[in-house]
């Protein structure tokens, strides 16, 4: 069955540094999104991407995150400066469209900020 | 906003069934989804409801009334694997079209021998 792949499954980087957390979607899907879950806490909803532009941000996706789809297959979310509270689980999430699909979810990357 | 309520914690013995309620407030309601997610990992599809009624995929079966802002999963014959976190989550279209997903706090089940 097709999957969502992430990588690195575990990140650790310095407060202040810019980090990339990638990801493969399901190759028929369309839309693209990035969750968050800090640890013991709810998953938070934190961008979407639609025909290689944003479609909707959350108020956590401040001037410090950005999105890319720089080719056919991956779709990145980068940080600019980490602070120790982006510390968290990021999942990517892929559908195959807006009405009536369930979205994917990947394994996630670890982020853990020092 | 939106608002989802779901219980905490919820125990049950194997091989029986349970029943994880949630209720949510949102304008705009465009589908209600349940994932499991076992601990440290994904949260993995399980079912979801856009119209009112009861859709059953094997052990597992969810419920919506779109006029009560409420749904369940139903899990029968429980087995120890279904030890995890069910998270309810609710779609809700705005202006843009999106296709956000709101996820409640999460219900975690264990199940005993």
């Amino acid at each position: 069955e097709p999957e969502v792949t992430q990588t690195p499954s575990h990140q650790v980087t310095q407060m202040g540094q810019e980090v990339i957390l990638r990801c493969v979607p399901i190759s028929n899907h369309l839309y693209f999104y990035w969750y968050r879950q800090i640890l013991g806490q709810k998953v938070e909803f934190l961008v979407s991407f639609y025909n290689n532009e944003i479609s909707e941000k959350s108020e956590i996706f401040d001037d410090q995150f950005s999105v890319e789809r720089p080719d056919g297959s991956n779709f990145t979310l980068k940080i600019r400066s980490t602070k120790l509270e982006d510390s968290a689980m990021y999942f990517c999430a892929s559908s195959e469209e807006v009405v009536g699909g369930p979205q994917h979810f990947g394994d996630g990357t670890r982020l853990s900020i020092l | 906003g939106q608002n989802i309520d779901q219980p905490t914690e919820m125990t049950a013995t194997e091989g029986a069934i349970v029943q994880i309620n949630c209720t949510y407030q949102t304008s705009g309601f465009n589908g209600l989804f349940w994932y499991q997610q076992h601990a440290g990992e994904a949260p993995t599809f399980l079912s979801y409801n856009v119209l009112d009624g009861l859709e059953e995929k094997g052990r597992f079966s969810s419920f919506l009334s779109r006029s009560k802002g409420y749904s369940y999963l139903l899990l029968k014959e429980l087995q120890m694997k279904d030890s995890a976190s069910y998270l309810c989550a609710v779609r809700a279209r705005n202006n843009n079209a999106g296709n956000m997903l709101t996820f409640g706090g999460g219900t975690r089940l264990m199940v005993k021998p």
